[in-house]
């Protein structure tokens, strides 16, 4: 079955920096998609990448696809607190469901 | 449209107790998913179905029963509830290579 690492487990940043969050695949990687849960609410879709290198902004989100290192990072600019929250990536294999990390809790202080 | 629907928000279950935790979507998706989520664990996919009559297991299934009788409705059941069941519990759907929505979560404690 297909493993996600997301690293680092937990961020907390100070407002207006920026930060960075990685996910790597144990296998090829078909559709990543991130999501972003404020603390105890449901999940909400921020971006899909499917092509190898491709590159998607939300907002002042910004997630990037490498096919080669079976990587996704997701990269946030100038951190504000609205931001905090849990990150997950999920993929799946063709039509198979997501499968998710165990996601990146973030903390943004003022 | 009202997106994905779980019901209930909340729920307390003594051990043994059985329930449905209900789930409703009306974007005509084919695919619908349950999850739970606990501490340190992420998401976890306990039963998914590709379309009404299908269903199929997950990682963490046992204790669960689903059914898929219409493209709307997709239960969970807990047969016969468990501590080790105490967790958030999600709903998702989907179209194929789409992005999933998301229900708002069923929390659930069982003593």
């Amino acid at each position: 079955s297909q493993e996600l690492e997301q690293s680092p487990q937990s961020l907390i940043v100070q407002e207006g920096k920026n930060l960075t969050i990685n996910c790597t695949s144990s296998k090829t990687l078909y559709g990543l998609y991130w999501y972003k849960q404020k603390y105890g609410e449901g999940l909400i879709f921020l971006m899909m990448l499917q092509k190898g290198g491709e590159e998607k902004s939300h907002e002042k989100i910004t997630a990037k696809l490498d096919e080669k290192k079976q990587q996704s990072s997701l990269h946030i600019t100038a951190s504000q607190p609205s931001h905090a929250g849990i990150y997950l990536c999920g993929v799946n294999s063709g039509n198979t469901p997501l499968v998710f990390g165990k996601g990146t809790r973030l903390s943004v202080i003022a | 449209n009202a997106g994905v629907t779980q019901t209930p928000k909340f729920q307390v279950l003594k051990t043994g107790q059985s329930m449905t935790l209900q789930c409703a979507q009306d974007m005509n998706h084919e695919y619908m998913s349950w999850y739970r989520q606990d501490p340190g664990m992420g998401l976890r996919l306990i039963h998914y179905s590709v379309g009404a009559g299908i269903t199929d297991q997950g990682e963490v299934p046992n204790g669960y029963n689903v059914s898929r009788s219409t493209t709307e409705d997709f239960p969970l059941r807990l047969l016969s509830a468990a501590p080790s069941q105490t967790s958030v519990y999600f709903c998702a759907s989907t179209r194929p290579r789409k992005g999933y929505t998301f229900g708002s979560g069923t929390r659930l404690t069982v003593v």
